[in-house]
């Protein structure tokens, strides 16, 4: 099966600085990778998601980077704010099976005002 | 619904108790979905529904653990015999066949 590592498993960065979470996963055939974020007391919420066709996807701050050859992808907040301060995941899983989704086990990033 | 629903938010039962935990997904969604997730840990993968029918139970842990979705709608997680390696949060998540899931809240079961 699957199998996703994620690092780091904290991060604190200074209001303004970018941060970088890092996956890597271990099945070929994945080929769908979305990134949630989960504040305290709420379930994961999509934030944005990259398809194994394309390198990279940006939506205003976040961006989402995927080196298919080597297995990896990055998520990228710049410009952080004290509200990006939750517990980010980053998943894998295949679009053509049943579509469940094989989760790293969690960032969580702390953003200092 | 606006969203994911689950009850209770929070259960406390001794070990030996049964449990059911409940999800009530976003009106219209064909698929839902049951996660176990422990501390500092990823959500797991427990079993899917598509509309009643039970389409993938391959994570549950043993056979304590069963879940049902009678009328393609609200679900139920049940675990027997609980035991406190069975304390973590449970979530729920609906989607559309094939397309992002929404979680709900959770619910927090601890076994004394």
């Amino acid at each position: 099966g699957e199998n996703v590592e994620q690092h780091p498993s904290t991060l604190s960065v200074q209001e303004g600085d970018s941060a970088v979470i890092k996956c890597t996963y271990s099945d070929s055939a994945s080929n769908y990778f979305p990134w949630y974020k989960q504040e305290l007391g709420k379930g994961p919420q999509l934030i944005i998601d990259i398809r194994s066709n394309v390198g990279e996807k940006k939506d205003q701050r976040i961006a989402v980077t995927l080196n298919k050859t080597a297995k990896h992808f990055s998520l990228h907040i710049t410009e952080t704010q004290p509200e990006d301060s939750a517990v980010y995941f980053c998943a894998a899983l295949s679009s053509g099976g049943s579509y469940i989704p094989t989760f790293g086990r969690g960032t969580s990033l702390i953003v200092h005002p | 619904g606006a969203g994911v629903s689950q009850s209770p938010r929070y259960k406390v039962t001794k070990r030996g108790q049964d449990v059911a935990l409940r999800c009530d997904p976003i009106s219209g969604h064909v698929s839902l979905y049951w996660y176990r997730q422990a501390l500092g840990q990823g959500p797991e993968f427990l079993t899917y529904f598509n509309y009643e029918a039970q389409q993938d139970k391959s994570g549950l842990p043993n056979d304590r653990f069963s879940a049902e979705r009678p009328e393609g709608s609200i679900s139920t997680l049940t675990i027997q015999r609980t035991e406190q390696r069975d304390s973590a949060m449970y979530r729920c998540a609906s989607s559309q066949p094939l397309n992002e899931q929404f979680f709900g809240p959770g619910t927090r079961l601890t076994v004394l």
